[in-house]
């Protein structure tokens, strides 16, 4: 059973950009979560998709956003970049079935903004 | 919110030494998680916690679920070099969700 894929694995962008990420969740899962950490903050959690919807948001400002699709796959969007969002961001998939909640990650997305 | 304290921060020991590090919460969780990171990679589960005063182990680990629900601990016995990394302790409240609460990790350096 593949694992979580992230992509890209790395990304640079300028200041005022906006980036996209993808997140393919494990086959099966049916929730993603996305985390971005950064050396001072830890994981911090972003938002967390189930079948399409939104179910759970962090506390991030409006300029993250995301959204999954009817395959599982989630994407997340970061409008006008700036040097404070340079971090690994985390996407983590979940079967949420049968009471296993084990989250599995992906080996994440290093965004650099400069 | 929901507050996780973990610790310790670091620990430098020998290898074939014991470890243990031990996480707490302000609020009690139905769920505990502890993951493994390497640098440049995703954390990777260790062990998960479902019930209360539960202990699991996966080889040389062993993750106790405490009784309160607020605290959880992790021990490493006869490490190894290759057990170099940041071990983070997570929190679940809501087992039909996937957000979990993360502590800050505990860097392990394990000299040979």
């Amino acid at each position: 059973k593949a694992g979580v894929t992230q992509t890209p694995r790395y990304l640079i962008k300028t200041r005022g950009q906006q980036v996209t990420l993808s997140c393919s969740p494990i086959s099966g899962h049916r929730s993603v979560s996305w985390y971005q950490q950064t050396p001072g903050q830890g994981l911090q959690f972003l938002f967390e998709y189930f079948s399409e919807t939104q179910r759970n948001k962090g506390n991030f400002p409006g300029r993250f956003s995301g959204r999954q699709f009817s395959n599982s796959r989630s994407e997340m969007n970061v409008s006008t970049l700036e040097l404070g969002d340079s971090a690994l961001y985390l996407c983590a998939s979940s079967s949420l079935t049968g009471g296993q909640t084990e989250a599995f990650f992906g080996q994440g997305t290093r965004l650099t903004v400069v | 919110g929901q507050q996780l304290n973990q610790s310790p921060q670091s620990m430098f020991i020998q290898e074939g030494e014991d470890v243990s590090m031990n996480c707490t919460s302000s609020s009690i969780f139905n769920t505990w998680l502890w993951y493994k990171q390497d640098p440049g990679e995703g954390p990777v589960l260790l062990i998960a916690l479902y019930k209360a005063g539960e202990l699991t182990s996966n080889g040389r680990l062993t993750a106790q679920f405490g009784i309160t629900r607020k605290d959880s601990f992790l021990n490493i016995s006869a490490s190894i070099p290759s057990d170099v990394g940041i071990y983070f302790c997570a929190g679940r409240y809501n087992t039909n969700a996937g957000k979990s609460t993360f502590g800050d990790g505990t860097t392990l350096t394990v000299k040979p």
